[in-house]
């Protein structure tokens, strides 16, 4: 597709669920992102792909939280055992390169609401 | 590692206007990108603007131009002729290599 695409672009489930989110990147960026944003804060990283390698997962908060990528393309984030504190918007970007000068390019989010 | 700086938590201009958004950062490397996002309401991270730590020149987007000052770390957004479109967060970020360090964020209200 043209741009990032995020699936679902919201999700309310009870606590204790799992639930994953999915990230479909633009065609033949290399590397994908995921970022957590809480109402009203900034960008928390959360983990970062290069092809299917994840290099760097030190974003994650627990070890209910992983992620994983297929094909160099599609991405997806699981959460187990939700709990409410894991309520925000989830984003995912991606880049051509990861070099400094290529921009990050966003998906619209999904914004997650454990009940 | 790597910083990025927003002090202005909210900022009002007048349509029509120019506004300053402020960004300081720090960073070891030499080669490092500098960038701004946009954030409506509605969600999105819109991308703006680049400015190359080589760049000699300011970047301008349209609207947009970069008020880059290597010597003092300072990557300013500028916007011109503001609109009521423009009220939105606006997030500075920097990057060296993969990661991308974002600011705290600058709400901006256009007022008409």
């Amino acid at each position: 597709g043209a741009g990032v695409s995020q699936s679902p672009s919201n999700k309310v489930t009870e606590k204790g669920k799992d639930v994953e989110l999915r990230c479909d990147p633009i065609s033949g960026h290399t590397a994908l992102y995921w970022y957590r944003q809480s109402l009203g804060q900034g960008l928390e990283f959360l983990i970062y792909f290069q092809g299917n390698s994840a290099p760097d997962k030190s974003g994650l908060p627990s070890d209910r939280f992983s992620a994983e990528r297929t094909g160099g393309s599609v991405s997806t984030l699981t959460i187990q055992r939700t709990q409410q504190e894991d309520s925000a918007v989830y984003l995912c970007a991606s880049r051509f390169t990861p070099t400094s000068n290529q921009p990050q390019h966003f998906g619209d989010g999904t914004r997650l609401s454990i009940l | 590692a790597q910083k990025i700086t927003q002090t202005q938590p909210g900022m009002f201009v007048q349509e029509k206007e120019a506004v300053t958004l402020d960004c300081t950062y720090d960073t070891s490397d030499q080669s490092y990108g500098l960038f701004w996002y946009k954030q409506p309401s509605s969600g999105e991270m819109i991308f703006l603007i680049y400015q190359g730590s080589y760049d000699e020149q300011n970047a301008t987007e349209g609207r947009y131009s970069l008020n880059f000052q290597k010597a003092r770390k300072s990557a300013n957004l500028v916007i011109s002729a503001s609109q009521l479109g423009d009220s939105a967060m606006y997030f500075c970020a920097i990057t060296g290599t993969y990661k991308y360090i974002f600011g705290t964020g600058t709400r901006l209200k256009v007022l008409a």
